[in-house]
């Protein structure tokens, strides 16, 4: 059971936007900042957002972040069957002693 | 280009120490944080720890009690143990870079490309 809540699959056609929503509490999301990673199949996770919403250079603008409380979310515009991947949120827990925190993963699937 | 490999034994067994260690090539390991993130097979991925070159470290509280990491700046590596290990403990570990800064707060921006550790008799 992950600390950050994501929904398990999410899917869209090429050229759709899809949004990953990723809920947390007071202790992390509410008081953090929120990044998101994307996996691809067989690979090491990749940092996808910081600080809520920036995108490290190299990442497409298709890709967006939001915080609003302590939820977050992700969205991706312009689907790209190489968009293809599980994606995590994460972000720092303050509770009991500081720690970082995952959500379970959201698989995407461009149909 | 900073990179990251880690290596130590696939399998281990039950109520053992699983040890792992990450080499850093390509930059110096000094002034980051360094950390091990797990992910059991078709899993999501679970924060092990942290430690920063001047050896302080930070655990997951779920797993502190069998966690202890270390690094050997001469070397440019860090290391993890764990003890005590069960099936529960089987995953591919990571090991990767923590970036921080006031700013941007603190995310993970290199990573290893991950070793599966088994834990079996």
């Amino acid at each position: 059971q992950s600390v950050l809540t994501q929904p398990p699959s999410a899917s869209g056609t090429p050229g759709q936007r899809v949004t990953i929503s990723c809920s947390g509490s007071s202790s992390n999301i509410g008081s953090n900042y929120v990044y998101w990673y994307q996996q691809l199949p067989g690979t090491a996770p990749k940092l996808l957002i910081y600080r809520n919403n920036q995108r490290p250079s190299g990442v497409p603008d298709r890709f967006s972040g939001s915080k609003s409380g302590t939820s977050a979310s992700l969205a991706i515009s312009g689907l790209r069957s190489e968009d293809e991947a599980d994606y995590y949120c994460a972000a720092w827990d303050d509770s009991l002693s500081a720690h970082v925190v995952f959500g379970g993963g959201t698989k995407l699937t461009v149909l | 280009q900073v990179q990251l490999q880690e290596s130590g034994p696939g399998l281990v067994k039950p109520s053992e120490t699983l040890s792992l260690t990450c080499t850093v090539s390509g930059g110096s390991i000094s002034s980051y944080y360094w950390s091990w993130i797990r992910q059991p097979a078709g899993k999501g991925l679970e924060w092990i720890g942290r430690i920063y070159t001047s050896g302080s470290t930070n655990y997951n509280p779920s797993l502190k009690s069998r966690v202890t990491m270390s690094v050997d700046t001469s070397k440019n590596q860090f290391s993890l143990k764990l003890s005590s290990v069960t099936a529960a403990d089987t995953a591919v570990y990571y090991c990767a870079r923590g970036y921080y800064d006031f700013w941007s707060g603190y995310y993970f921006d290199y990573w290893g490309q991950g070793t599966l550790v088994t834990v079996s008799s």
